[in-house]
C-alpha cells in the first residue's frame, strides 16, 4: 500500500490563482480529511469527510472548497488564492468516519506559497 | 473550550537517555483519545502512540509510553534510549466524540538529541 499520497509536493501561486491540491490513499479509509500548518503552530482542520459524497467543514474552511466522489480521492481546492493562505497542507485518513479513538494516517504534505 | 498545551518549546537530551515530552489537555467530556505524532525535518507526520480516556493502562509503542494521569489531565510522551533519529517535532493532539474527528493539536516541542 501507498498510503496516503499528495501531489503537488511544492507549489507557489500569485494572488488570486486558483489550484487543486490532491489526495488520495490506497487503504479504503471512509475518513479523510484536510489540514493546515503554519510556521510554529500545530495543525489546524480545514475540511473532512467521512465517505463518498459526504463533506463538512472544519475550524478553518474559508477560501477552501472539497468534495469526495470515490472513497480513495479528496482534493482541496483554493479559489482564489490568498497570501495568508501559505502553508502546509496535510492530508489524512483513518478506517472509521468520525471515529475518536481511529488513529488518522497522514500524507507527506503540499509545501503552498502565495504571492 | 477544548485544547493541548505543550509548554517545552524545545527540549535537548544526551543520546541515551530518556526524555519527557510534557502535554496537558483540556476537555470536560469523558470520551476522547490522546495521540503523539512526530515530524522529522523532512515533514511528515508520523503517528507514534494513542491513549483512550478509558483506557486503564498506559499505552506503549516500542521505545515510546504515554505517561497517562487523567485526574491531572496529563498525557507526557516518555522516550526511553533516546537516539539521534529521534530529533524532530513532536506534537500531543486530541480527539473528542462527535466531533468528526477532527484532531486538536498542541504547538509542539522540538527535541533535539546530543551524541
Amino acid at each position: 500500500n501507498a498510503g496516503v499520497t499528495q501531489t503537488p509536493k511544492f507549489q507557489v501561486l500569485k494572488t488570486g490563482q486558483s489550484m487543486t491540491l490532491q489526495c488520495a490513499q490506497d487503504m479504503n479509509h471512509e475518513y479523510m480529511s484536510w489540514y493546515r500548518q503554519d510556521p510554529g503552530m500545530g495543525l489546524r482542520l480545514i475540511h473532512y469527510s467521512v465517505g463518498a459524497g459526504i463533506t463538512d467543514q472544519g475550524e478553518v474552511p474559508n477560501g477552501y472548497n472539497v468534495s469526495r466522489s470515490t472513497t480513495e480521492d479528496f482534493p482541496l481546492r483554493l479559489l482564489s488564492a490568498a497570501p495568508s493562505q501559505t502553508s502546509v497542507y496535510f492530508c489524512a485518513s483513518s478506517t472509521v468516519a468520525g471515529a475518536y479513538t481511529d488513529t488518522q494516517y497522514f500524507g507527506p504534505g503540499t509545501r503552498l506559497t502565495v504571492l | 473550550a477544548q485544547k493541548i498545551t505543550q509548554t517545552q518549546p524545545g527540549m535537548f537530551v544526551q543520546e541515551k537517555e530518556a526524555v519527557t515530552l510534557d502535554c496537558t489537555y483540556d476537555t470536560s467530556d469523558p470520551s476522547y483519545g490522546l495521540f503523539w505524532y512526530k515530524q522529522p525535518s523532512s515533514g511528515e507526520m508520523i503517528f507514534l502512540i494513542y491513549q483512550g480516556s478509558y483506557d486503564q493502562q498506559n499505552a506503549t509503542e516500542g521505545r515510546y509510553s504515554l505517561n497517562f494521569q487523567k485526574a491531572r489531565k496529563s498525557a507526557n510522551l516518555v522516550i526511553s534510549a533516546s537516539q539521534l533519529g529521534d530529533s524532530a517535532m513532536y506534537f500531543c493532539a486530541m480527539t473528542l466524540r462527535g466531533q468528526g474527528g477532527k484532531l486538536i493539536f498542541g504547538q509542539g516541542t522540538e527535541l533535539s538529541v546530543k551524541p
